[in-house]
């Protein structure tokens, strides 16, 4: 069975921080998909990138940046320099290509970003 | 662009009362899922849907019941409400097997 491990359940860094948040993932298939998503305090769940087992390239998309390891089965979160508005709840999730696409959810990092 | 919403945005219901959650999606998406996230348990799969008329269980169906008569509909209903179904829900739909889920704004039932 797939298993998400957010062992991290709540980072207070303040501004300008740099901060990791780390996922570990387990799952007996060869082909699946990672995900991060956000949630503000406002509520809802947002989007924020969807790699594949066979793409390890490390991604960047702004201050966020994503560390792919299928030797270590982790998909780590970076936030360069921190803002206040980056506070939110981060959810790391998998996906396996036999299972109908349902993900399997970590149980959630709450980051504070404090001015 | 609507994307994915969800009714009512919050309701309190006496324990064994009975109600429906609507969701829709105006994307056009095969597969639709219902999760509820609970404080500390991450979201959690209830039912989902891999096309119009087919519904399947998830991690915790069990109270539960769905129907998918429409595409763009995904019907959640609670026959007899209990406390443990207490939680904010969440609807979420995907163009493909592999594709990215998309959630609505979510639902708030508290249960008395």
């Amino acid at each position: 069975a797939q298993k998400v491990t957010q062992a991290q359940t709540e980072i207070s860094v303040v501004e300008k921080e740099d901060v990791t948040l780390d996922c570990v993932y387990e799952t007996r298939d060869t082909t699946y998909y990672l995900f991060w998503y956000k949630q503000p305090p406002s509520g809802e769940l947002v989007f924020l990138i969807r790699r594949n087992s066979f793409d390890e390239q490390n991604e960047i998309s702004g201050r966020y940046s994503w560390n792919f390891q299928k030797s270590t089965s982790s998909f780590n979160f970076t936030i360069t320099a921190s803002q206040v508005v980056d506070s939110a709840v981060y959810f790391c999730a998998l996906s396996e290509v036999s299972g109908y696409s349902t993900l399997t959810f970590g149980k959630g990092t709450m980051l504070l970003v404090s001015p | 662009n609507a994307g994915v919403t969800q009714t009512p945005k919050f309701r309190v219901l006496k324990t064994g009362q009975s109600m429906t959650l609507l969701c829709a999606q105006d994307m056009n998406h095969e597969y639709m899922y219902w999760y509820r996230q609970d404080p500390g348990m991450g979201l959690r799969l209830i039912h989902y849907s891999v096309g119009e008329g087919t519904t399947a269980k998830g991690e915790v169906p069990d109270g539960y019941n769905v129907s998918r008569l429409k595409k763009q509909n995904f019907l959640l209903g609670l026959e007899s409400a209990a406390p443990s179904q207490t939680s904010v829900y969440f609807c979420a739909s995907s163009p493909a097997s592999v594709g990215t889920q998309y959630f609505g704004p979510g639902t708030r039932l508290l249960v008395l």
